[in-house]
C-alpha cells in the first residue's frame, strides 16, 4: 500500500490564482481530513469528509473549497490564492477504529504564494 | 471549543537524559493520541490511549492518559539523537462521535549527540 499520498510537494503561487492540491488513500478509509500547518501553531483543520459525497468545515474553511466523489480521493481547492495561504497542508485519512479516528498522515504540499 | 495545551513548546537536551512533556485540557476527551513529526515529513502515530489511567510503552517512551480523562504526558527513557522532532497531541471529542480530533500546538524536542 502506498498509503496516503499528495501533490504536488511544493508549489508556488502568485496572488490571485488558483490551484487543486491532491490527495489519495489505498486503505479504504472512510474518514478524510485536510489540514495546514504554520510554524508554531500546530494543525489547523481546514475541511473533512465522513465518506463520498459528504464533506464539512473545520476551523478554518475559509478560501478553500473541497468535493468527495469517491472513497479514495479528497482535493481541496484554493481559488483566488492569497499571502495568508501560504502554508505546509497535510491531508489524513482515518480507518475510525472504535471512535478514535486515529491519523495517517500524507507528506505534505509545501505552498507558497506571493 | 476543546483545547489542548502542550509543555514545554521547546525542550533541548543531551543523549542519555530523561524527560518528561505534558499534553492537558480542561476538556474530557474519549480518546488521546501522540504523534511524532520529522522535519518536511507528516505526523506519524505513535500510540493511543482511551482508558483513564491508561499507560502505554513503546521501547523507551512511556505515554499515561489522565485518570480523569483530561490530559496525557509522555516520558522519554536515555533519550536518542533519533528522538528529535515535533511531538503533537490529539484528542477526540467526549463521545467521540464528532469525527474529528483537535491537536495541540506540539513540543519541538532536540536531543544533542
Amino acid at each position: 500500500n502506498a498509503g496516503v499520498t499528495q501533490t504536488p510537494k511544493f508549489r508556488i503561487l502568485k496572488i490571485g490564482q488558483s490551484m487543486t492540491l491532491q490527495c489519495a488513500q489505498d486503505m479504504n478509509h472512510n474518514y478524510m481530513y485536510w489540514y495546514r500547518q504554520d510554524p508554531g501553531m500546530g494543525l489547523k483543520l481546514i475541511y473533512y469528509s465522513v465518506g463520498a459525497g459528504i464533506t464539512d468545515k473545520g476551523e478554518v474553511p475559509n478560501g478553500y473549497n473541497v468535493s468527495r466523489s469517491t472513497t479514495e480521493d479528497f482535493p481541496l481547492r484554493l481559488e483566488l490564492a492569497a499571502p495568508s495561504q501560504t502554508s505546509v497542508y497535510f491531508c489524513a485519512s482515518s480507518p475510525d477504529r472504535a471512535l478514535t479516528y486515529e491519523q495517517y498522515f500524507g507528506p505534505g504540499t509545501r505552498l507558497t504564494v506571493t | 471549543t476543546q483545547l489542548l495545551e502542550q509543555s514545554p513548546q521547546f525542550l533541548s537536551i543531551q543523549e542519555g537524559e530523561n524527560l518528561t512533556v505534558y499534553c492537558n485540557s480542561s476538556s474530557v476527551f474519549s480518546s488521546l493520541q501522540w504523534y511524532r513529526q520529522e522535519p518536511g515529513e507528516g505526523p506519524v502515530l505513535l500510540v493511543t490511549v482511551v482508558t483513564g489511567g491508561e499507560v502505554k510503552k513503546l521501547k523507551r517512551l512511556t505515554f499515561q492518559f489522565g485518570d480523569a480523562r483530561k490530559d496525557s504526558s509522555l516520558h522519554i527513557t536515555a533519550a536518542q539523537p533519533g528522538d528529535t522532532g515535533l511531538y503533537l497531541c490529539a484528542g477526540a471529542g467526549e463521545t467521540g462521535a464528532n469525527s474529528k480530533l483537535t491537536f495541540g500546538k506540539g513540543i519541538t524536542l532536540s536531543v544533542r549527540p
